[in-house]
């Protein structure tokens, strides 16, 4: 079975500040990786996948993640943060051998502060 | 049209009542998909269809009815729902069956409080 853990429940950082959201996976066969953002009252919008091939990946809205396979993570990070960044975000894994259904992670609250 | 609409985008209905969700993109994708998500939790798969079939069911209770009349079209019929089915019922789509190369195109959803 696969899981996806998000040990951060809430991140506060001030605005224009980096931020790192991390996100490890366990899975005994391999993954399709997510991240999703949530914003209030609305559904996902996806923010960047991993496929195959390099393992930084570059998504929407200036974030990108990194793909370390020994230590199974897809960490997202973004060099200068917004207000507006502020929103839920769920990392989610898919099996590539039957990709049907994502496993999200429990969702970390990105707070960005003036 | 890169959308996924949902519709209604709240619902109010009593224990007694029947309702339905709908759901409609017109991106030609042939799969289809309804997850409900409850306060401050991920989401979790309901339903899967593809090419207007029901491929999978999450084992969900047969009060929640799922329907997909055509290929741009799915439905979630409600009936004798409990108080805590009340969520956030998220609808999305792919081209094909799978998150695969594309990943998933979700709705902004309906949020559902029974009473």
């Amino acid at each position: 079975a696969q899981s996806v853990t998000q040990l951060d429940s809430q991140v506060p950082v001030f605005e224009e500040a980096p931020v790192e959201l991390r996100c490890n996976y366990s899975s005994s066969v391999s993954v399709y990786l997510f991240w999703y953002v949530q914003y209030p009252n609305q559904g996902l919008q996806l923010l960047l996948k991993y496929l195959s091939g390099s393992t930084l990946v570059k998504g929407i809205n200036g974030f990108e993640a990194e793909f370390n396979k020994s230590q199974t993570s897809f960490h997202l990070r973004k060099p200068s943060v917004h207000i507006s960044d502020t929103a839920e975000y769920f990392c989610a894994v898919s099996r590539m051998d039957s990709s049907y259904k994502l496993i999200f992670g429990s969702g970390t609250r990105l707070l960005v502060r003036p | 049209d890169t959308e996924v609409t949902q519709t209604p985008k709240h619902l109010v209905m009593g224990m007694t009542n029947k309702k339905s969700l709908k759901c409609e993109q017109h991106m030609g994708h042939r799969a289809m998909y309804w997850y409900k998500q409850k306060a401050k939790k991920p989401p979790e798969l309901m339903f899967v269809y593809s090419y207007e079939k029901l491929s999978i069911n999450e084992s969900v209770p047969s009060r929640f009815s799922p329907e997909c009349p055509n290929s741009s079209l799915l439905n979630l019929h409600l009936h004798a729902l409990q108080p805590e089915d009340s969520a956030l019922y998220l609808c999305a789509s792919s081209q094909e069956e799978g998150t695969g190369t594309y990943g998933y195109t979700f709705g902004s959803g309906t949020r559902l409080t029974v009473v």
